[in-house]
């Protein structure tokens, strides 16, 4: 089956940082491009960044830029998101998403995983 | 950047009514629509690309419509299971921002 599981979330303080990770399992990571996405407390969700398959492009949302590194190992079948100076604003549920795949183009995110929660708090 | 508005933002209805949600983009997007059903501590669920295509395994009551600027998600007789948060996203840059989403409420 399908899947895309999340770890590292968890409470951190005000200007501090962590690192999300997300496994693939049943696909080859390599060959999809891979989105991380947030959706804050009672909010909707907020597409965060996303990275190419070989790891040459990556783009965010204006809110992260300068602190959010996303990164991938392939042959770890993983991607990663690393979180600096954290604000009380990126509290929120982190999912990594299949975006597009290399030859059929996009459609749709279409394996999700089950999220991580971040608490940014003091 | 592109915008996504959706309407409307809350939308109650019965079991068998037929809905119909929504999106406007600030630009042209083509084609470049997915919609998404979301339910209360679940990860979103992917229900149709491409603005009209299907996604496996999802009913066939759901239906998406729409090129350019504006498109539509409809369900044709609302079930129990359908009462949801339903996001609309665009794909047609390397971001792929997300509509503020509907949510579907019981009568």
């Amino acid at each position: 089956e399908l899947q895309l599981v999340e770890s590292g979330g968890g409470l951190v303080q005000p200007g501090g940082s962590l690192r999300l990770s997300c496994v693939a399992s049943e696909f080859t990571l390599s060959s999809y491009w891979m989105s991380w996405v947030r959706q804050a407390p009672g909010k909707g969700l907020e597409w965060v960044a996303n990275i190419k398959q070989d790891g040459s492009e990556k783009y965010y949302v204006d809110s992260v830029k300068g602190r959010f590194t996303i990164s991938r190992d392939n042959a770890k079948n993983s991607l990663y998101l690393q979180m600096n100076t954290l604000r009380a604003e990126d509290t929120a549920v982190y999912y990594c998403a299949r975006d597009s795949h290399m030859i059929q183009g996009e459609r749709g995110f279409d394996c999700w995983g089950q999220g991580t929660l971040v608490t940014v708090s003091s | 950047d592109i915008q996504l508005t959706q309407s409307p933002s809350t939308l109650s209805a019965s079991i068998g009514d037929r809905v119909t949600i929504t999106c406007r983009a600030s630009q042209s997007i083509s084609s470049w629509v997915a919609w998404y059903q979301q339910k209360a501590g679940k990860a979103p669920k992917l229900l149709i690309y491409r603005a009209s295509s299907l996604e496996t395994g999802v009913p066939s009551r759901f239906s998406g419509s729409g090129s350019g600027t504006e498109f539509t998600l409809t369900i044709s007789s609302l079930q129990p299971d359908d009462f949801a948060t339903y996001y609309c996203q665009e794909f047609s840059t390397t971001s792929r921002t997300f509509g503020p989403g509907t949510k579907v409420e019981i009568k």
